[in-house]
């Protein structure tokens, strides 16, 4: 089993849709979470980091459930400028502590 | 912009050559990370660099080794390159070495293609 594991994509969607990503983590002791977007051919950009309480940022919204091990990210009213891949990404504490990035989901929104 | 510079952006080597990659992190920030990214997939930690020393390391064979510099810039250098070594390397700049956070700020990285 893969330490983190995305959706397998792609999802294509019209404008002003909801879209919602899951991401499944396999370590119980990980520590952070967060969600990278990155754009054809261009570098990750962090677009939110994932609180236990749940976090809101405009349109964008980000759940972690660490009972059921995954992490969620919603996307209402989807522009066409949503368009890119979405990594998952987990940090895990300890001695091995590092970032274990998700293969990423590919969202297209169409007009 | 982050502020990461990575240079160069785009370049072609045939297989058994060496590549050196650069990287100047962002101001204020003592770690730096490299990653590689196959198309397709997620990026893969390479290792990482913070005061100067490595303090940590993916899976990846030691032709893969790096430096870093006083000012906190960095170099990727790969030997013996082989195909498989095609693939964008993102440098990821940060602050504080293996307490980081996990927030990371990234180059538009080099797109490296071995024949």
């Amino acid at each position: 089993r893969k330490e983190v594991e995305q959706d397998p994509g792609p999802f294509n969607v019209p404008e002003g849709a909801t879209v919602a990503f899951n991401c499944t983590y396999s370590n119980s002791a990980s520590q952070s979470f967060f969600w990278y977007r990155q754009d054809c051919r261009k570098e990750p950009k962090l677009l939110m980091s994932v609180y236990s309480s749940g976090n809101e940022d405009g349109r964008f919204t980000a759940q972690l459930n660490r009972a059921s091990q995954y992490i969620s990210l919603l996307i209402r009213d989807s522009k066409l400028s949503d368009s890119a891949t979405y990594l998952c990404v987990v940090l895990n504490a300890g001695n091995n502590r590092k970032l274990i990035w998700g293969l990423g989901t590919s969202l297209a929104v169409n007009p | 912009e982050t502020g990461v510079t990575q240079s160069p952006t785009h370049l072609i080597k045939t297989r058994g050559q060496q590549v050196t990659l650069r990287c100047s992190s962002q101001s204020g920030h003592n770690t730096v990370s490299w990653y590689q990214q196959a198309l397709g997939q997620g990026p893969q930690f390479i290792f990482q660099y913070y005061r100067e020393e490595e303090n940590g390391r993916g899976n990846f064979p030691p032709r893969f080794s790096g430096l870093q510099f006083p000012n906190y810039s960095s170099e990727l250098n790969v030997n013996a390159l082989e195909l498989d070594d095609s693939a964008l390397y993102l440098c990821a700049s940060s602050f504080g070495g293996r307490a980081n956070t996990g927030e990371l700020f990234f180059g538009e990285g080099s797109r490296l293609t071995v024949l």
